[in-house]
């Protein structure tokens, strides 16, 4: 199946800082997700983003769909301990008519 | 609105023994997919169904199966359990699948001894 690489694998960050991480594709994408997981439960949806260049924001948390439609970025600013989690994107291609999951970063906010 | 749900949340079984898990969709979604989470391989899609009907499959043997019934509740079952098998499995609906945003249940753990 298509690979979406994450990075970073792991973030260790203070509180109050911003994070940023991204994902990306050797393949075209038509709609990217970000999704927030805690331990023992199941992923969260965060943004979906359905246009290339297209900037969505929820709150304190700001994606992008890349130009090329082959990568898509999420922020998060001023972090706060109930950030921490593993954050993954996810790609749908008409190819296969699936969503693709990216590998997933653990982010850890230090009080 | 109620979310996905799934049960059990944790199982426990031995080599050689079935599974079947249960997935309801969140209220007016027909479409139902399947994952499997595991620490190294991440979330691996199983299949899909919409209306009663599996419409895309994923690389998984054929040990593993599952239907739909009429009001979208989705089963997943998996036959000669092997110890590989232990993961978190986490079922996730749309509204009509495709490009829809797909939302996740909180998943059963299975355990497999």
């Amino acid at each position: 199946g298509q690979q979406l690489n994450q990075s970073p694998q792991s973030m260790f960050i203070q509180e109050g800082e911003d994070v940023s991480m991204n994902c990306t594709s050797s393949s075209i994408f038509n709609t990217w997700l970000w999704y927030k997981q805690d331990p023992g439960e199941g992923p969260v949806l965060l943004i979906a983003l359905y246009k290339a260049g297209e900037l969505t924001s929820n709150g304190r948390l700001t994606a992008q769909f890349g130009i090329t439609r082959k990568d898509s970025f999420l922020n998060i600013s001023a972090s706060i301990p109930s950030d921490v989690g593993i954050y993954f994107c996810a790609g749908h291609q008409n190819t296969g008519n699936q969503f693709y999951f990216g590998t997933g970063t653990s982010l850890t906010v230090i009080p | 609105k109620a979310g996905v749900t799934q049960t059990p949340r944790y199982l426990i079984k031995t080599r050689g023994q079935q599974v079947t898990l249960s997935c309801s969709p969140i209220s007016g979604h027909r479409s139902v997919s399947w994952y499997q989470q595991t620490p190294g391989q991440g979330l691996q899609f199983l299949f899909e169904y919409f209306s009663e009907t599996q419409r895309n499959k994923g690389n998984f043997p054929g040990r593993f199966s599952g239907r739909q019934f009429s009001n979208s509740r989705s089963e997943m079952n998996v036959s000669t359990l092997e110890l590989g098998d232990s993961a978190l499995y986490l079922c996730a609906s749309s509204l009509a699948g495709g490009l829809d945003t797909q939302y996740f249940g909180p998943g059963t753990r299975l355990t497999v001894l």
